[in-house]
């Protein structure tokens, strides 16, 4: 069965400081690995996704995301955060099913 | 394109009540979703249909049950409400490409409240 782990509940930086989110899957295959952004109050909305090639991913509003296989691990990063950041992210695997498993979701804080 | 909508957007209903939420898809998409989302449990799928004219059972079925209408809508059935369901409902949708898993598209919610 597939899983997805963020071992980070909360996460606060400081406006302008460097981001990595965590996320590490079990899947026994190559995995189709996504990361979504939640607004308060609104739905998900993909930030990018990894399906195979290259394994640095990048994405929307300055993300970007690295499939490493060897640690099972697929981490999103940005290099400087802005206040409009501030969300909560989910990491998701899917194999041959196509049905995504979610991660519990990491809430961003950010501080002025 | 309006995208996935879903009506209502609030709803309160008492214990033992039903209510049916409706989810509409304007993107041709052939699958659609349920998740329930809960405080620190992510979303958890209830049920899904991965074409029209089919429905699955998803991790937390119980309680609940679905209509895929036509190709646009799949609608979810509350038959007796209970507080336990009280959670906020995302309807998504997914094309079905072959040979890879494209991302969902999610609706904006419908947070319930059961008393």
């Amino acid at each position: 069965a597939q899983s997805v782990t963020q071992p980070d509940i909360h996460i606060t930086v400081s406006e302008g400081a460097s981001l990595e989110l965590r996320c590490n899957y079990s899947y026994g295959a190559t995995p189709y690995l996504f990361w979504y952004v939640q607004s308060p109050g609104q739905g998900l909305q993909l930030l990018l996704k990894y399906f195979s090639g290259d394994t640095l991913v990048q994405g929307i509003k300055g993300f970007e995301a690295e499939f490493k296989r060897s640690q099972s691990s697929f981490n999103l990063r940005k290099p400087s955060v802005h206040w409009s950041d501030a969300a909560e992210y989910f990491c998701a695997v899917s194999g041959g099913s196509y049905i995504p498993t979610f991660g519990r979701g990491t809430s961003l804080i950010v501080h002025p | 394109n309006a995208g996935v909508t879903q009506t209502p957007k609030f709803q309160v209903l008492k214990t033992g009540q039903s209510m049916t939420l409706q989810c509409a898809q304007d993107m041709n998409h052939n699958s659609m979703y349920w998740y329930r989302q809960d405080p620190g449990m992510g979303l958890r799928l209830i049920y899904y249909s991965a074409s029209e004219g089919t429905t699955d059972k998803g991790e937390v079925p119980n309680g609940y049950n679905v209509s895929r209408l036509n190709k646009r809508e799949f609608s979810l059935r509350l038959e007796s409400a209970a507080p336990s369901q009280t959670s906020v409902y995302f309807c998504a949708s997914r094309p079905l490409t072959s040979g890879r898993a494209d991302e969902q598209f999610f609706g904006p919610g419908t947070r319930l409240t059961v008393l």
